[in-house]
């Protein structure tokens, strides 16, 4: 398996545009997660899925987020519209049953608001 | 709120030394996981541990849950400068995982 794909790796984008970050899941793993990580805060957990249903919403810092899994294979989180204090890198990380804890992050996209 | 404090910030040694590196909070988990994450990179699971007063070893790595599953503890003996990196701890309660801010750690040739 090709692990937890996620695109695009880099994005530089200016403020008041809509970003889209897009997460391909390991097949078969039934949890999709989203985090964000800056210096100041490490990494903090933005919205998960169960069987492609949201569960937890409540690290969505704002409204100008939303997250939506269409099918199994894959994930986007949207910011529209972006700010400079969004920038940062944003993980999608996937696990799956009783084990959901034990999760498999993809490489993240480092965002850059300007 | 559950948090978990991780100690040391930052760690800076030299090749062949011994370190422990500590994950603390006054919340109870039903697991803990250590992950280290290297640069541009996402953070890659080390280990899971369950029961109050589990040991785990892996190669140089021995992961320690306290007996009261509150806090836990990760001792690298003889590092290597592969061991440089971002250890992230990480408890699982109730359906959230919560991580630490992490220690980074890097190792001197």
């Amino acid at each position: 398996d090709a692990g937890v794909i996620q695109s695009p790796r880099h994005e530089v984008t200016e403020m008041g545009q809509e970003v889209t970050l897009r997460c391909k899941p390991i097949s078969g793993h039934d949890y999709l997660f989203w985090y964000r990580q800056t210096m100041m805060r490490g990494l903090e957990l933005l919205i998960y899925f169960n069987n492609n249903v949201p569960i937890d919403d409540s690290g969505m810092p704002e409204d100008r987020f939303s997250a939506k899994m269409p099918n199994a294979s894959f994930s986007t989180l949207k910011i529209q519209p972006s700010e400079p204090r969004d920038s940062a890198v944003y993980f999608c990380a996937t696990g799956w049953g009783s084990h959901y804890n034990e999760q498999f992050f993809g490489p993240g996209t480092r965002l850059t608001v300007l | 709120t559950q948090l978990l404090e991780q100690s040391p910030q930052f760690l800076s040694i030299q090749e062949g030394e011994n370190l422990t590196v500590y994950c603390n909070s006054s919340s109870v988990f039903s697991s803990l996981q250590w992950y280290r994450q290297e640069p541009g990179e996402g953070p890659v699971l080390l280990v899971t541990v369950v029961t109050g007063g589990e040991v785990k070893k892996l190669k140089r790595l021995t992961f320690q849950f306290g007996d009261a599953r509150k806090d836990s503890s990760l001792h690298i003996t003889a590092a290597q400068p592969g061991d440089t990196g971002l250890y992230l701890c990480a408890g699982g309660s109730q359906g959230n995982l919560i991580f630490g801010k992490g220690t980074k750690l890097s190792v001197k040739p």
